[in-house]
């Protein structure tokens, strides 16, 4: 079964640093890209950047660049999303997500599936 | 502001037929592929339709999509209780040069 699991949910303060992870198994993690989305409080999903672990190429929303650092560990088939010094606007829940794409007759496709359970980071002093 | 444009809530009773609207642009509905999330409290997204209107394995039929222009929806028929979620839309958009979602609409079953 294709799984990814998130790191439990964290309590930090302005100013701190956090790290999450997102492990995954089930499939070989050198050959998708894993995306993270965020979610904030009441509001819709929000795509962060990406990274495809077989090279470490990564992209980022123009939106969260600079913002944060996504990298992977192919050795634990783990992808992780940092930040050096969190705001309370990071307070959100943070969903991982394997994108597979493909194309047909000329198109291509992209979608997330699976979801991780999602990680809930909670920013406040 | 989300970049795809739903409703933010809609509803239905038991056994009825739902839709659902997502309105892009040219450098993303009217370019790309559309996919639909299935999103219950306290759970992970769950992928309902990609490709605009392919099912994964394990989706019922009750679910599909179709894409016209730079609009596309998500229909539901049999409508069940446990079809009570928030729905979004999703398509790359060649601008980010990244995926962009709706805003979600939830659906309630009366």
């Amino acid at each position: 079964e294709v799984q990814l699991v998130q790191s439990g949910a964290e309590v930090k303060k302005p100013g701190e640093s956090l790290n999450i992870s997102c492990k995954a198994s089930g499939y070989s993690f050198t050959n998708y890209w894993i995306a993270w989305v965020r979610q904030m409080p009441g509001k819709g999903l929000e795509w962060m950047g990406i990274i495809y672990p077989g090279d470490s190429d990564t992209r980022y929303s123009p939106s969260f660049q600079g913002q944060v650092t996504i990298s992977a560990d192919k050795s634990i088939s783990t992808a992780y999303l940092q930040w050096s010094s969190l705001k309370a606007s990071d307070t959100a829940m943070y969903y991982c997500a394997r994108q597979t794409s493909t194309m047909v007759r000329g198109v291509t496709s992209n979608w997330f599936d699976p979801w991780g359970q999602g990680t809930l980071v909670t920013v406040s002093s | 502001q989300s970049v795809l444009t739903q409703p933010p809530s809609a509803s239905g009773t038991p056994g009825q037929r739902v839709t659902i609207s997502c309105s892009g642009s040219s450098s993303n509905i009217g370019s790309n592929t559309v996919n639909w999330y299935q999103h219950l409290p306290g759970k992970a997204p769950k992928l309902l339709i990609h490709s605009d209107n392919q099912r994964p394995s394990g989706v019922p039929d009750r679910f599909s999509g179709s894409k016209s222009g730079t609009s596309a929806s998500l229909a539901i028929s049999g409508l069940q209780s446990e079809d009570e979620a928030d729905y979004y839309c999703a398509a790359w958009d060649d601008s980010l040069n990244g995926p962009v979602f709706g805003g979600g609409t939830k659906l309630t079953v009366l």
